[in-house]
């Protein structure tokens, strides 16, 4: 069964701290990497999809980034606001049809 | 437009009851998908589709049946419910093609309980 693993589980920050976490991967496995943001009652929403080595994305003050020769993505949240707060969930399309989850990591912002 | 929609949004089940959950998507995506959520435990695939016609098991098929009734619907049943399969359902839908870059667009969820 592959592995996709995110770090940390849960996160606390203070509004206007900056902070990443990790999805780490089987770099030998992968067609694309997902980022979804989850918050509390809600449905996933997508983040990012990426599919290259080095490929950065940004939505607004979110940010990702993708390395598939060692098989990790970060997620970056630069001035993290209480609005931020929720879990976000990597996932790898290991081929057309199927993701597979990661179990997320649940970030508070606390004001 | 209103993407992937799911009914019941609850429903309480005596063990041994069956029921089929609901999925409908109008963005004519290709495949649809159905998870559990469990504390812990992320999001788990159960069954998923990827065109009309063909259904695939995921990681927790047991217990539960699926039906692709055309490409807008795919139901999911369970025969006999259990404690055990108490849960966060949620049904997704997604184009795919081009190495599975396409994202997933996930229904609000159904809340089960089976006591």
């Amino acid at each position: 069964i592959l592995n996709v693993e995110q770090s940390p589980q849960s996160l606390h920050v203070q509004e206007g701290d900056s902070t990443n976490f990790t999805c780490s991967f089987p770099s030998s496995n992968f067609y694309a990497l997902h980022w979804y943001r989850w918050e509390t009652a809600k449905s996933p929403e997508a983040l990012f999809v990426m599919t290259l080595n080095g490929d950065e994305k940004k939505k607004g003050r979110i940010s990702a980034t993708l390395n598939t020769k060692e098989g990790y993505s970060y997620l970056y949240i630069k001035g993290s606001q209480p609005e931020d707060s929720a879990t976000y969930l990597c996932a790898l399309s290991l081929n057309t049809d199927k993701l597979i989850f990661g179990t997320g990591t649940r970030l508070q912002v606390f004001p | 437009n209103a993407g992937v929609t799911q009914t019941p949004k609850f429903q309480v089940l005596k063990t041994g009851q069956s029921m089929t959950l609901q999925c409908a998507q109008d963005m004519n995506h290709n495949s649809m998908y159905w998870y559990r959520q469990d504390p812990g435990m992320g999001l788990r695939l159960i069954y998923y589709s990827a065109s009309e016609g063909t259904t695939d098991k995921g990681e927790v098929p047991n217990g539960y049946n699926v039906s692709r009734l055309n490409k807008r619907e795919f139901s999911l049943r369970l025969e006999s419910a259990a404690p055990s399969q108490t849960s966060v359902y949620f049904c997704a839908s997604r184009f795919t093609g081009l190495a599975g870059v396409w994202e997933q667009y996930f229904g609000p969820g159904t809340r089960l309980t089976v006591t």
